[in-house]
């Protein structure tokens, strides 16, 4: 089983403000790396697929950057809104198929 | 249309009992997995089966049995059940992409409760 780490575990923050969020794991045999968002009561949903030419990837507010060398992506949104509140998870894939999933960022944006 | 279904939604079941959940999905995907969300919100892989054919089957105790009739389907079966398998258990379909990576799409969960 693989240690996949994600920091912080949650994040409180103010309507408008600017987050990140960082992702880290093992290098060795890795070649993609996961992002997906995950509401309460709801579904995980994709939202970056990165990887191993470490392109930088944006949806909107939401970006993130993938370090293939030393195993880590940061995700970052800009001017977070109250929608914006959820878990966010990373999940590298090592082989076929096999995803490790990290516990999560649980983020809240107040109005 | 719901693109990765499970049923049922919630299952209430005794010790001892054996029961299935059923998942479904309509995307076309070739591999379909089962995950459970353990005590501390993590998702871990139990199993994965591309065109059929079983590729993953994590450390899962035996009592645990997938079942792929097809492609657009992937069912779990449980033996006697135990209070420790209480959890959320997810289904998720892939597609490869482009250079050969996955994303993937997950049902809305099963949430069983053994009393």
């Amino acid at each position: 089983i693989l240690n996949v780490e994600q920091s912080p575990q949650s994040l409180h923050v103010q309507e408008g403000d600017s987050t990140n969020f960082t992702c880290s794991f093992p290098s060795s045999n890795f070649y993609a790396l996961h992002w997906y968002r995950w509401e309460t009561a709801k579904s995980p949903e994709a939202l970056f697929v990165m990887t191993l030419n470490g392109d930088e990837k944006k949806k909107g507010r939401i970006s993130a950057t993938l370090n293939t060398k030393e195993g880590y992506s940061y995700l970052y949104i800009k001017g977070s809104q109250p929608e914006d509140s959820a878990t966010y998870l990373c999940a590298p894939l090592y082989n076929f198929n096999k995803f490790y999933f990290g516990s999560g960022t649980k983020l809240n944006v107040k109005p | 249309d719901t693109a990765v279904s499970q049923t049922p939604k919630y299952l209430v079941t005794q010790m001892g009992n054996d029961k299935s959940i059923k998942c479904e999905q309509n995307l076309g995907h070739d591999t379909m997995y089962w995950y459970k969300q353990d005590s501390k919100k993590f998702l871990k892989i139990m199993f994965s089966y591309n065109n059929k054919e079983l590729i993953i089957n994590e450390t899962v105790p035996n009592r645990f049995s997938p079942k792929s009739p097809d492609k657009a389907h992937l069912n779990l079966h449980i033996n006697s059940l135990e209070l420790g398998d209480s959890a959320v258990y997810f289904c998720a379909s892939s597609h490869q992409r482009g250079t050969g990576t996955y994303e993937q799409y997950f049902g809305p969960g099963t949430r069983l409760t053994v009393t």
